[in-house]
């Protein structure tokens, strides 16, 4: 089925550092999701983006919704260790009659203390 | 954290046999998910539904059926279970079609 492209795969980081990741598309879409998943456990959502252009933050989180409505980016400002784990992005858009929410693989997010 | 179960969390059952898998909402969410998550695929829909006895299929439902007969369950059934159905199951619940809320899992082994 179709995915999004997230980039980059992975990361290996210093504590402290910032981490920027995005996700891409042909497709434009009408929302944006944001999601953490640790190991073993469920996603879980942590910005939700509904206008092009739209910035928004969760702590040291923030994440913008891209003006051409194809691309949207997550950035993790001074990592600490509990930020590990894998991110993914999620666009929803209009699949006739239906909204359809296409994922992104992920990225995974290591943290160097 | 939304209210949302998962049963079971594990279950290992051998190829041929039927398995159902309960999600549990106490959010009285209209919207429901069952998800696959296999490494390489990402998240992958299997069934939603958009309302009570309104269900419908996503991109890998085959081998997969799914009932919601009131607002707080939804399950999903493997009929004949397949070594290709190994894979850890999420639910997801959502207000609107906009955000979902994922479960905690079931992790599925099939002998």
């Amino acid at each position: 089925g179709q995915q999004l492209n997230q980039s980059p795969q992975s990361m290996f980081i210093q504590e402290g550092e910032d981490v920027s990741m995005n996700c891409t598309s042909s497709s434009i879409f009408n929302t944006w999701l944001w999601y953490k998943q640790d190991p073993g456990e469920g996603p879980v959502l942590l910005i939700a983006l509904y206008k092009a252009g739209e910035l928004t933050s969760n702590g040291r989180l923030t994440a913008q919704f891209g003006i051409t409505r194809k691309d949207s980016f997550l950035n993790i400002s001074a990592s600490i260790p509990s930020d590990v784990g894998i991110y993914f992005c999620a666009g929803l858009r209009m699949d006739g009659n239906n909204r359809k929410l296409i994922w992104g693989l992920g990225t995974s997010l290591a943290v160097n203390p | 954290d939304a209210g949302i179960t998962q049963s079971p969390r594990h279950k290992v059952t051998e190829t041929g046999t039927p398995v159902t898998l309960r999600c549990h909402q106490t959010e009285n969410h209209r919207y429901m998910y069952w998800y696959r998550q296999d490494p390489g695929h990402g998240l992958r829909l299997i069934h939603y539904s958009y309302g009570v006895k309104d269900t419908d299929k996503g991109e890998v439902s085959d081998g997969y059926s799914v009932s919601r007969s009131k607002t707080e369950d939804f399950l999903l059934t493997l009929e004949s279970a397949t070594s290709s159905q190994t894979s850890v199951y999420f639910c997801a619940i959502g207000r609107t079609s906009n955000e979902q809320y994922f479960g905690p899992g079931t992790r599925l082994t099939v002998t």
